[in-house]
């Protein structure tokens, strides 16, 4: 398994400002992946942050707003640019593994973001 | 990645066996079928994977026919913290995979 922590748990931000979400996994992973849930929906991939590269984003993401960094095997940071309140959401970290059981994917607990 | 489709909700009682069907008329042959449950507040959580027949472990049952086609999720005797909602997924996987989550199942548990 794989024990994720994400920091800030919570945050309340002024549009047009910026948040930083912090990611870090217990042990080291090739692969991160950052999700974003709005309120009653499902989860949506906003890009895949592998360790030494640029992040991939997908399609509706884009790096001016959603900058990652992935400095080692188990930190990653995204960042939230420019808010507005359609950034207010739920953002995921999360890791992959391949276990005897198959391929399992954890998740942190989940950074709650409200932009005013 | 394959499509898949599952009921929006489903309500049940305390003691009732759940079984939460998803279809995926597009699997692949190398796809395997994997199913998540959140709760409220939480991220996703691993319940199940499967490529064909049965498997089981302590928390759940996967069926899938031999077409794989569709699968179908089996929750014993489900209490109220049985209550969240259930993603069905489908996807080659690697050490590399991402995953795409679709709509989810909505379960609401009754005393």
């Amino acid at each position: 398994s794989a024990v994720i922590s994400q920091k800030p748990s919570r945050d309340i931000c002024q549009r047009g400002t910026s948040l930083t979400i912090q990611c870090q996994v217990d042990s080291q992973v090739t692969m991160m992946f950052w999700y974003r849930q709005q309120p009653g929906q499902s989860l949506t991939l906003i890009a895949t942050a592998n360790q030494g590269s640029e992040a991939t984003y997908e399609s509706g993401f884009v790096i001016d707003k959603f900058p990652i960094s992935r400095p080692n095997l188990t930190f990653s940071t995204l960042t939230v640019s420019n808010m507005s309140p359609e950034d207010s959401s739920i953002y995921l970290c999360s890791v992959g593994r391949l276990a005897l059981t198959g391929y399992e994917q954890y998740f942190g607990p989940g950074t709650r973001l409200t932009v005013t | 990645l394959a499509k898949t489709t599952q009921p929006i909700s489903m309500d049940s009682y305390e003691g009732q066996e759940v079984n939460i069907t998803c279809s995926h008329n597009n699997i692949a042959t190398n796809d395997y079928i994997t199913w998540y449950q959140q709760f409220p507040s939480q991220g996703p959580r691993f319940i199940i994977q499967g490529y064909k027949t049965k498997v089981t472990n302590e928390v759940a049952s996967l069926f899938i026919p031999a077409d794989r086609k569709s699968s179908t999720l089996s929750l014993p005797r489900v209490s109220l913290s049985d209550t969240a909602v259930y993603y069905c997924l489908v996807a080659v996987y690697s050490s590399a995979s991402k995953i795409i989550f679709g709509s989810g199942t909505r379960l609401s548990i009754r005393p």
